[in-house]
């Protein structure tokens, strides 16, 4: 099976602008989850979708969003940009949710 | 916060083994150790999970203690490609949407 997939891998945006990430995960796994990554931070839960429905949420401002589409597919959007949403953006996927998840590479943003 | 606490960092050399500490005080009786490790600018990689019992495939073991407030990932032979940092997470199988990372262990495979 191919592994999670993330478009694009590498991307540089300016303050104000928005973005939009696409993962797609292991086919048949219904589960997607996002994580943001930065030095200072480490790695941190976004949400999580399962049969496009948001299941759970972490503590991030509203101008992070995501949806999934039936196919399992996931895209999250990033509006108004700050320099601190320079990160690198990890989706995985799990058949059904759960703590066993496989990730993509990854999707660097940096912001100027 | 992370339920799990490592060094910061460690050394290891090729061909020996490396043994990965990790504390999990708080650990409740259902919530299973998991080992994810990230190489350099990749996304992070499942190793290995385990409840109460030793779990061995084909990565790695993972020696649980039989309070089960520690555990240790051992890599049997490292190679300069096991270079990584290691996290170690305390979670529930199948209802865990959200997995908390702590700093993990940053491991350096030295020729």
């Amino acid at each position: 099976k191919a592994g999670v997939t993330q478009t694009p891998r590498y991307l540089i945006k300016t303050r104000g602008q928005q973005v939009t990430l696409s993962c797609s995960p292991i086919s048949g796994h219904r589960s997607v989850s996002w994580y943001q990554q930065t030095p200072g931070q480490g790695l941190q839960f976004l949400f999580e979708y399962f049969s496009e429905t948001q299941r759970n949420k972490g503590n991030f401002p509203g101008r992070f969003s995501g949806r999934q589409f039936s196919n399992s597919r996931s895209e999250m959007n990033v509006s108004t940009l700050e320099l601190g949403d320079s990160a690198l953006y990890l989706c995985a996927s799990s058949p059904q949710g759960g703590a066993e998840q496989f990730f993509g590479p990854g999707t660097r943003l940096t912001v100027l | 916060d992370a339920k799990t606490t490592q060094p910061p960092s460690m050394d290891c050399a090729e061909g020996r083994a490396a043994n990965l500490p990790c504390n999990h005080s708080t650990i409740s009786g259902n919530e299973y150790v998991y080992w994810y490790r990230q190489i350099h600018s990749q996304g992070p990689q499942y190793i290995i999970h385990g409840l109460k019992n030793n779990e061995t495939n084909e990565m790695a073991s993972l020696i649980i203690t039989e309070d089960r407030k520690s555990s240790t990932l051992i890599l049997p032979h490292a190679t300069l490609r096991d270079t990584a940092v290691y996290y170690c997470i305390v979670a529930l199988p199948y209802s865990n949407y959200q997995l908390i990372w702590g700093a993990g262990t940053k491991l350096i495979i030295k020729p």
